[in-house]
């Protein structure tokens, strides 16, 4: 079985400075992790992934997240926010490179404050 | 390459209707998912298939299905539409290595 926690359902930044999403997980099998992104009536794009190749993964528009097993988390973030940042993020989770069906958190809004 | 495309992007149906959505794939992508999101219950997993085949399955009631075509094009269908199955439906298309790659979605409002 699988789960991820995405641990705040929103987050309010001021544009330029620094974005933390967090994210637990669980699950039985070394997994793989995902950060999808959604914009306002768009579908979703990913931002990166984990395959346990290096626990520091680093993605699309400046955003990385850090693999940490002993803590079972796999937060995002990004050095200094942009107004196109205002999306809702998604922590996924897959037991099996992706292949399987994704679990999904339940989202954090992200707010940029001019 | 062409991403994930799905048709239509809007439906409006009604109560006892039923509706098929349809789902093109990344040229040579061979699994398609099927996810439904609602505010209420987040993004959930419909089924998934692969080669023709349903590989995975969500836990949604049997008026959800689906199938796949030869080319990989996937269709989903519900029957006996109730006002809870207004969501978002996206597909997302997988070529069987480690992403899977969603298309725009389905809006299905349900009266």
């Amino acid at each position: 079985a699988q789960s991820v926690t995405q641990l705040d359902s929103h987050v309010s930044v001021s544009e330029g400075t620094p974005v933390l999403l967090r994210c637990n997980y669980s699950s039985s099998y070394s997994p793989s992790l995902f950060w999808y992104v959604q914009h306002p009536n768009k579908g979703l794009q990913l931002l990166l992934k984990y395959t346990s190749a290096a626990t520091l993964v680093k993605g699309i528009n400046g955003f990385e997240a850090e693999f940490k097993k002993s803590e079972t988390s796999f937060h995002l973030t990004k050095p200094s926010a942009h107004m196109s940042d205002a999306a809702e993020y998604f922590c996924v989770v897959s037991a099996n490179f992706g292949n399987e069906k994704l679990t999904f958190g339940t989202g954090t809004r992200l707010t940029i404050i001019p | 390459k062409a991403g994930v495309t799905q048709t239509p992007r809007y439906l409006i149906k009604t109560r006892g209707q039923q509706v098929t959505l349809s789902c093109s794939p990344i040229s040579g992508h061979r699994s398609v998912s099927w996810y439904q999101q609602t505010p209420g219950q987040g993004l959930q997993f419909l089924f998934e298939y692969f080669s023709e085949t349903q590989r995975n399955k969500g836990n949604f009631p049997g008026r959800f299905s689906g199938r796949q075509f030869s080319n990989s094009r996937s269709e989903m269908n519900v029957s006996t539409l109730e006002l809870g199955d207004s969501a978002l439906y996206l597909c997302a298309s997988n070529n069987n290595q480690e992403t899977q790659y969603f298309g725009p979605g389905t809006r299905l409002l349900v009266l």
